[in-house]
């Protein structure tokens, strides 16, 4: 079982749709969550942590449930420079390596 | 935020050279800096975690012999890809944490695209 699993995707929605990505992870020990953003043939880059009390950051919210170890990303009014692909991000101790899913690819349409 | 650069942020070798790929952080101490490789559509795959002046530690199926990994200073790292082949063509991203940032927060340099040839 890989450590973090995300939807496969790929999903095209239209400019203005609400779009939700789910994240699954084995290790229970894991400490930090986060949803990172990445651009064709670019670095990852963080677009947001995500706590258990949920965090909304915009358009876009993040909720974690360490009981059933998943983690989800709302994005809502979709806009054409959101398409990329969403990396579901967990960190089992801190100043330890990252550990990523395989990403979902996001693109959105006019 | 923190800056990581990574230098070259491309290059294209012939099948048995070595290229050296560079890993700086330019306003902070990175005590720690984690190389990652990725392939086409695949996930960031950590291939080692090197601790300023000590040996780095690789994942499982890295060839330590053949990615070697130098951490020479709080500011640099670098990975060289020994006798590169074909398959040793990716994407390799390095990251960095330090005792000045938040210790769960990690920041990437840009990536080197390698290609064999």
């Amino acid at each position: 079982r890989k450590e973090v699993e995300q939807d496969p995707g790929p999903f095209n929605v239209p400019e203005g749709a609400t779009v939700a990505f789910n994240c699954t992870y084995s290790n229970s020990a894991s400490q930090s969550f986060f949803w990172y953003r990445q651009d064709c043939r670019k670095e990852p880059k963080l677009l947001m942590s995500v706590y258990s009390s949920g965090n909304e950051d915009g358009r876009f919210t993040a909720q974690l449930n360490r009981a059933s170890q998943y983690i989800s990303l709302l994005i809502r009014d979709s806009k054409l420079s959101d398409s990329a692909t969403y990396l579901c991000v967990v960190n089992i101790q801190a100043g330890t390596a990252l550990i990523f899913g395989k990403g979902t690819t996001l693109s959105v349409s006019s | 935020g923190a800056v990581v650069s990574q230098h070259p942020s491309w290059v294209i070798c012939k099948s048995g050279t070595s290229v050296k790929i560079e890993c700086r952080s330019l306003d902070f101490q990175a005590t720690t800096m984690f190389w990652y490789r990725q392939f086409p559509k695949q996930s960031l795959m950590l291939m080692a975690t090197s601790n300023e002046g000590s040996k780095a530690t690789y994942e499982q199926g890295v060839e330590k012999d053949k990615f070697l990994i130098n951490h020479a200073s709080l500011t640099l790292s670098t990975l060289t890809v020994t006798s590169a082949h074909p398959e040793d063509s990716s994407f390799y991203i390095c990251s960095a944490t330090g005792v000045f940032t938040n210790s769960y927060e990690q920041y990437f340099g840009p990536g080197t695209r390698l290609t064999v040839t």
